[in-house]
């Protein structure tokens, strides 16, 4: 286990809505990333936060957006779902900020969108 | 855009023989990041290359990054039925504070 939790685990949402994900860093661990992961694709980067401020995002509407909060733990919104929304949301922790350093990821929330 | 395309998207090998995935981006990367991912799991980090024509072993895996930094990849000698999974890249585009990850290489054995 890499320490890294999300939760929660499974998730049904109506198209529309909104919904907050939420991630728990590895111990030590100031950096955050969020990724969507379709069925059968690799993962998609969605931003990333180093000490509460985004740092870097990915080709994502504007619709998705974050937190990251002073002990590191992360939420990840998206308003007006739609049914493409519809994925395994990943989120990953580093111990330094920017892209060149190993992630560990969490087990993920899958999200519905019907 | 940027892209990072892999292939083989899948490949179905009798234990024992050998198994390489390859990844060509389109795009000169600051690094590349390998992952495992068995089914039903998560990315579980293998390796990190950033220099130009880089060669890293782990026991029977062999990673190499281009002289470029444009391709880059993965060799697993001898597989075994702990190896299945999904093997990704995904590289780095420092100038652009973004990742992009290829679309995997499932890797199936016969035992």
């Amino acid at each position: 286990e890499t320490g890294v939790t999300q939760s929660p685990t499974h998730l049904i949402k109506t198209r529309g809505q909104q919904v907050t994900l939420r991630c728990s860093s590895q111990s030590g661990h100031n950096t955050v990333s969020w990724y969507q992961q379709a069925l059968g694709q690799g993962p998609q980067f969605i931003f990333q936060y180093y000490r509460e401020e985004e740092n870097g995002r990915g080709n994502f509407p504007p619709r998705f957006s974050g937190l990251q909060f002073p002990n590191y733990s992360s939420e990840l919104n998206v308003n007006a779902l739609e049914l493409d929304d519809s994925a395994l949301y990943l989120c990953a922790s580093s111990l330094e900020r920017g892209l060149n350093t190993e992630a560990f990821f969490g087990q993920g929330t899958r999200l519905t969108v019907v | 855009g940027q892209q990072v395309m892999q292939i083989p998207q899948y490949q179905h090998v009798q234990e024992g023989e050998d198994f390489t995935t390859y990844c060509n981006s389109s795009t000169t990367l600051s690094n590349i990041q390998w992952y495992k991912q068995r089914p039903g799991g998560h990315p579980v980090f293998l390796i990190q290359l950033v220099k130009s024509g880089e060669v890293k072993k782990q026991k029977r895996l062999t990673f190499q990054f281009g002289e470029a930094k444009k391709n880059s990849s993965l060799h697993i000698t001898a597989t075994q039925t702990t190896d299945v999974g999904t093997y990704f890249c995904a590289g780095s585009i420092s100038s652009a504070s973004k990742i992009i990850f290829g679309s995997g290489t499932r890797l199936s054995i016969r035992p």
